[in-house]
């Protein structure tokens, strides 16, 4: 069975300053990897996904994830926030042909940028 | 073009009465997923439709849940009757592809969820 702990509940950070939200994984099998974000009152967003190939993914609003197979990481960084990246986070992993794709979540990451 | 809507947004209901929740995936989505949270705790899968088809229910709960998808088009999630433990919130997410036949690489679109309250 798979499975995705997410390290830390709550990160608060300053905004500029840099943050790394955590997320390890445990299958026997090989898996797709997942940010999803959700601001306040609204639903899940995909931030970034890791399929294949480069193991360094990133978004469109500056975040970046580095899949790590050997620690079986998939941490999701962001060099300098912003206020508005205030939101909660959740790390996800889902199988490949022929499972059909169910997610699977961490228990999410409440990330609080302060001024 | 409209994204995944639920319907209530919130729902307060006494132990034992019964709650229907309503998802309408985005037009021409195939796969409807349901999902649930339970306070502070990891988002959990409750099933997959594959257009009105139930591909994958392994994570109901127990059999006081009922899930439809009416001509494949929007579903419905019944509660009956609903329990404390049932409190939470219940999310729909939809993808365009049949996943049998790209896995886990099509992304799913969430909906806000709705947030029940059994007291």
């Amino acid at each position: 069975a798979q499975s995705v702990t997410q390290l830390d509940s709550q990160v608060p950070v300053f905004e500029e300053a840099p943050v790394e939200l955590r997320c390890n994984y445990s299958s026997s099998v090989s898996v797709y990897l997942f940010w999803y974000v959700q601001y306040p009152n609204q639903g899940l967003q995909l931030l970034l996904k890791y399929l294949s190939g480069s193991t360094l993914v990133e978004s469109i609003n500056g975040f970046e994830a580095e899949f790590n197979k050997s620690q079986t990481s998939f941490h999701l960084r962001k060099p300098s926030v912003h206020i508005s990246d205030t939101a909660e986070y959740f790390c996800a992993v889902s199988l490949p042909l022929p499972w059909y794709n169910k997610l699977i979540f961490g228990a999410g990451t409440r990330l609080a940028v302060h001024p | 073009e409209a994204g995944v809507t639920q319907f209530p947004s919130h729902s307060v209901i006494e132990k034992g009465q019964t709650v229907t929740l309503r998802c309408d995936p985005i037009s021409g989505h195939d796969n409807l997923y349901w999902y649930r949270r339970v306070m502070g705790k990891e988002i959990k899968f409750l099933l997959h439709f594959v257009k009105e088809s139930k591909q994958d229910e392994s994570g109901m709960p127990n059999n006081r849940f009922l899930a439809e998808r009416t001509g494949g088009t929007y579903s419905t999630l019944k509660v009956q009757p609903a329990e404390l433990e049932d409190s939470g919130v219940y999310f729909c997410a939809s993808s365009q592809e049949s996943g049998g036949r790209l896995g886990g690489t099509d992304t799913q679109y969430f909906g806000p969820g709705t947030r029940l309250t059994v007291l």
